[in-house]
C-alpha cells in the first residue's frame, strides 16, 4: 500500500465549531507532515511528526491542534477556527524526516470555514 | 535565505506540443530537487526525484535536467495530453526542509 488516505474530502464548518481531519498511512513511514495550502500557493508546512512525537510546529495558532495516536494515524483537531483558515489541508508521510525520503501526499481535505 | 523560483507562471499549449518549465533555486545544503504535478484539489504526485550528480531524468513523457553549478532546473513535457493540465511544482530539499516554488499552472488545450 503506497497511499495516504485523508478523510473527509470536503468540510465546510462555522467558527464556533469543532472537528478533526484524519490522515492514514500503512507505509511503516515514521514522519508524518500537515500543510496548509491556499489556492495558487505552494504548500506550508505546519507540523512534523517524527516517531510519533512532534518535531516541528511552525508557529501555527493554537486553533489548531496535531495528534499521533500510532505510527500511522495523523488527526488535525481544529476549534475556533477563522474565515481565513479556508485552504486545503494535505497530509504526507516519509519513512524518516531526513530531505533524502520522498514526502507521499494525500490527495487533501478542502475546508471552508464559514 | 532559500528560494525556489519557477517560471513561467502559467503556460497554455495545444494537445500533442512539447513545452519546458524553470526552476531556479538558491537552497543551501542542497540535497535534492523534486518535480511534482498537482491536479486542481488534489495532492502533490511526485514525478521525479535529482540528487546533486545527476543531470537528466526521465518518467515516460516527462524529462527532467539539473545543472547544479547554476543552480537551475528544467521539465521538459513530449507530446502533451489533456490530462497534463496541471500544476507543476518544484521543490528542493535541504537537510531536511523542503522549499517549495510557486509551481507553473499548465493548461493544455484541445
Amino acid at each position: 500500500d503506497t497511499e495516504v488516505t485523508q478523510t473527509p474530502k470536503h468540510l465546510v464548518m462555522g467558527m464556533t465549531n469543532k472537528k478533526s481531519l484524519k490522515c492514514e498511512q500503512h507505509m511503516g513511514h515514521r514522519a508524518m507532515y500537515w500543510y496548509k495550502q491556499k489556492a495558487k500557493k505552494p504548500p506550508e508546512l505546519m507540523f512534523v511528526y517524527s516517531y510519533e512525537k512532534l518535531s516541528i510546529n511552525e508557529s501555527v495558532p493554537s486553533r489548531f491542534s496535531p495528534e499521533c495516536p500510532n505510527s500511522s494515524l495523523l488527526n488535525l483537531h481544529l476549534h475556533a477556527l477563522q474565515p481565513e483558515d479556508s485552504a486545503l489541508y494535505l497530509c504526507a508521510s516519509s519513512q524518516g524526516t531526513s530531505g533524502r525520503n520522498e514526502q507521499f501526499f494525500g490527495p487533501g481535505t478542502r475546508l471552508t470555514v464559514l | 535565505k532559500n528560494q525556489v523560483e519557477q517560471s513561467p507562471q502559467s503556460l497554455i499549449i495545444l494537445e500533442g506540443k512539447n513545452c519546458t518549465l524553470q526552476c531556479n533555486y538558491t537552497v543551501s545544503p542542497f540535497s535534492n530537487l523534486r518535480w511534482y504535478k498537482q491536479d486542481t484539489g488534489r495532492g502533490p504526485v511526485s514525478l521525479t526525484i535529482m540528487t546533486f550528480s545527476e543531470n537528466t531524468k526521465s518518467n515516460g513523457r516527462y524529462t527532467a535536467t539539473l545543472d547544479a553549478d547554476t543552480k537551475q532546473s528544467s521539465l521538459h513535457i513530449t507530446a502533451s495530453q489533456l490530462s497534463d493540465s496541471a500544476s507543476y511544482i518544484c521543490v528542493v530539499t535541504g537537510y531536511s526542509t523542503l522549499t517549495f516554488g510557486k509551481g507553473t499552472m499548465l493548461l493544455v488545450s484541445p
